[in-house]
């Protein structure tokens, strides 16, 4: 069955300008989760939808946001990019909670100039 | 709040050793554990997932063992190859349906 599948996996942005990443889970899987990783802080939890709906989200500042649509791709969001933002963005489906385990997509690599 | 610590950092062995890599965690109330490999550039692979109420999982060349009292998650890699080489990352799942991860090892096996 296919995996999951996150566009674009690459961007060059702009500071100041925004962008929108996609991440379709695996079929049947109901929540998806975003986590961002950069060299200096790891691997950091951004939020996590269910069925449409935000269940937790990590701190960060409100630049970042998501949604889920009713066939479970997620989008994510960040407005007014920093240099800071540069990073790898992953994004993760499970079946529902997370005591089923993850499974990662291949990531968006996020460059901010 | 969980805190996730991945010992050691780096290890480089050569082909065929035996080698174990230690992941321990802050709280023990967790759902479960997962071990994952990213290559370079990479997304995540995962490598095995052990539920809080078990003791151990294995695949293939890989055994991972949790001691969830004492906050422990080893991950053995028997007779390493050079393909193995690679970050390995654990992570946990507590409530809120989110995974804590540490900062991961860095292994390289020479051939």
């Amino acid at each position: 069955k296919a995996g999951v599948t996150q566009t674009p996996r690459y961007l060059i942005k702009t500071r100041g300008q925004q962008v929108t990443l996609s991440c379709s889970p695996i079929s049947g899987h109901r929540s998806v989760s975003w986590y961002q990783q950069t060299p200096g802080q790891g691997l950091q939890f951004l939020f996590e939808y269910f069925s449409e709906t935000q269940r937790n989200k990590g701190n960060f500042p409100g630049r970042f946001s998501g949604r889920q649509f009713s066939n479970s791709r997620s989008e994510m969001n960040v407005s007014t990019l920093e240099l800071g933002d540069s990073a790898l963005y992953l994004c993760a489906s499970s079946q529902g909670a997370g005591r089923y385990g993850y499974t990662f997509g291949s990531g968006t690599r996020l460059t901010v100039v | 709040k969980q805190e996730v610590t991945q010992i050691p950092a780096a290890l480089s062995v050569p082909e065929g050793e035996n080698l174990v890599l230690n992941c321990s965690f802050t709280d023990s109330a967790i759902y479960n554990l997962q071990w994952f490999r990213q290559d370079p550039g990479k997304g995540l692979t995962s490598l095995l997932l052990i539920q809080s109420s078990q003791r151990e999982q294995t695949s293939g060349r890989l055994n991972a063992s949790l001691d969830k009292s004492s906050g422990r998650s080893t991950l053995y890699i028997a007779a390493s190859q050079p393909g193995d080489s690679a970050t390995y990352l654990c992570a946990v799942v507590n409530a809120g349906n989110m995974l804590t991860f540490g900062g991961g090892t860095r292994l390289m096996v020479k051939p």
